[in-house]
Order: C-alpha cells, then sequence, then structure tokens
C-alpha cells in the first residue's frame, strides 16, 4: 500500500516555481524518497530521489525535513510541458504508487 | 537516463487469447523488474516482481496463472495476459532497475492492451 500523501490536484502559473508536497509520516530509515511524473499515456518519468539531504538536479529540486516525515518537490521554472501526475513514493526497491497530484501550469 | 523499451506500444487481441508483452532494459542489467496495470484514471497498481533467473513474486490479488511472468534474461522479462477477457483491457507498464538498491527505476512506455 502506498505510504504517501499528496494533495490530488494543484495550479501553478507559467514561469513560476511549482511546490507540491508530500507526507510519508510512516518512513522507515532506510527508505529513499522518490519522486516521478507521469503524462498522459505515457511511462513514469524519473525526477529526483533522496534520502534525507536535499537534492537538486537538472529538473528539480527535492526538500526533505529534517524527521523526514514529508517533503517537498519544487520545479523552479515551471512550463506547459510540467502539467503531469506527480507521485512522490517511499521504498527502498519496489515502488508502490499512490494517487499522486495532478499539476496544471496554466498559460 | 537509462532505457526500458516496451514492445509492442498497443496492442488489439480477441477474447480468449494471450497476448505476450516484453520489457527490456536497453543499456544495463536488470536483476529485477515490475510490472504494473493502470487503468483510466487510475494510478499504477503494482503487479509482480520479475527476478532473473527465479519465479515472480505476484501482489495480492494479482492471479499468477493468468498473469505469466518470464525473466529469462538480464535484460529482457515477458508478461503473458492468458487467456485475455475484456476486463484485462489496461495501461501495462514495466519497469527496471540495476540492481542496487535505492537507484532510480526505469519505466517503459507502456503497453496498451484492448480485448475485444
Amino acid at each position: 500500500d502506498a505510504k504517501t500523501t499528496q494533495p490530488p490536484s494543484m495550479d501553478c502559473a507559467e514561469g513560476r516555481a511549482a511546490n507540491l508536497p508530500c507526507n510519508h509520516s510512516t518512513i522507515s530509515g532506510n527508505e529513499y524518497v522518490y519522486w516521478y511524473r507521469q503524462i498522459h499515456s505515457q511511462g513514469p518519468q524519473y525526477i529526483i530521489h533522496g534520502l534525507k539531504n536535499n537534492e537538486t538536479n537538472e529538473m528539480a529540486s527535492l526538500i526533505i525535513t529534517e524527521d523526514r516525515k514529508s517533503s517537498t518537490l519544487i520545479l523552479p521554472h515551471a512550463t506547459l510541458r510540467d502539467t503531469a501526475v506527480y507521485y512522490c513514493i517511499v521504498g527502498a526497491q519496489k515502488l508502490v504508487f499512490g494517487q499522486g497530484t495532478r499539476l496544471t501550469i496554466n498559460p | 537516463g537509462a532505457v526500458v523499451s516496451q514492445h509492442p506500444s498497443w496492442v488489439i487481441c480477441k477474447s480468449g487469447t494471450s497476448v505476450k508483452i516484453e520489457c527490456r532494459s536497453l543499456d544495463f542489467q536488470a536483476t529485477t523488474m515490475f510490472w504494473y496495470r493502470q487503468f483510466p484514471k487510475q494510478s499504477l497498481m503494482l503487479m509482480a516482481t520479475s527476478n532473473e533467473g527465479s519465479k515472480a513474486t505476484y501482489e495480492q490479488g494479482v492471479e499468477k496463472d493468468k498473469f505469466l511472468i518470464n525473466h529469462a534474461s538480464l535484460t529482457l522479462s515477458t508478461l503473458t495476459v492468458t487467456s485475455a477477457h475484456p476486463e484485462d483491457s489496461s495501461f501495462y507498464i514495466c519497469s527496471a532497475t540495476p540492481g542496487q538498491l535505492n537507484t532510480e527505476a526505469f519505466f517503459g512506455q507502456g503497453t496498451r492492451l484492448t480485448v475485444v
């Protein structure tokens, strides 16, 4: 069963930063936080993952709270192509998807 | 990033027939692959974990005799939907990892199965 809680939907204006929250209060010590996104009728695309330190790559930043019970994915300058369902997943190898957040970027 | 390829991208079959879906890791060896199913407007549901050289591990509620998984090599896993029925129509997606824990999984583009 999914061990994360995400808002079902969010909107963001194009060019602004999109901040997607995720709660994972039952995360265990060896579990990482992964973020994926899925554009309609495609396979999920990997975005970023981390254990306890904040992470940044060319796509996004991941901020994990000190107690690791929640995290935020930040898309610094959202574009229309970032409209997708974003999944926050905690796990070690087997990834169990929750319902995700449907992010809509508005022009 | 690494590439996982599924074939076919879509397939239409008649009720009662079987359909095989292939999942290949193109530039890395995958000791473990995962199979998911996704119905319209729903999230991905994990069906099974496919382990190279051994039997797949199925999630609760997934019929192992209906969804046959074979992982004969480090770059190929296959899912066969046997005696398909219209309710098996879905989007089937595989993922693969290089084997180490806590590395990202790479997903195929998915296979849309329609049973008529």
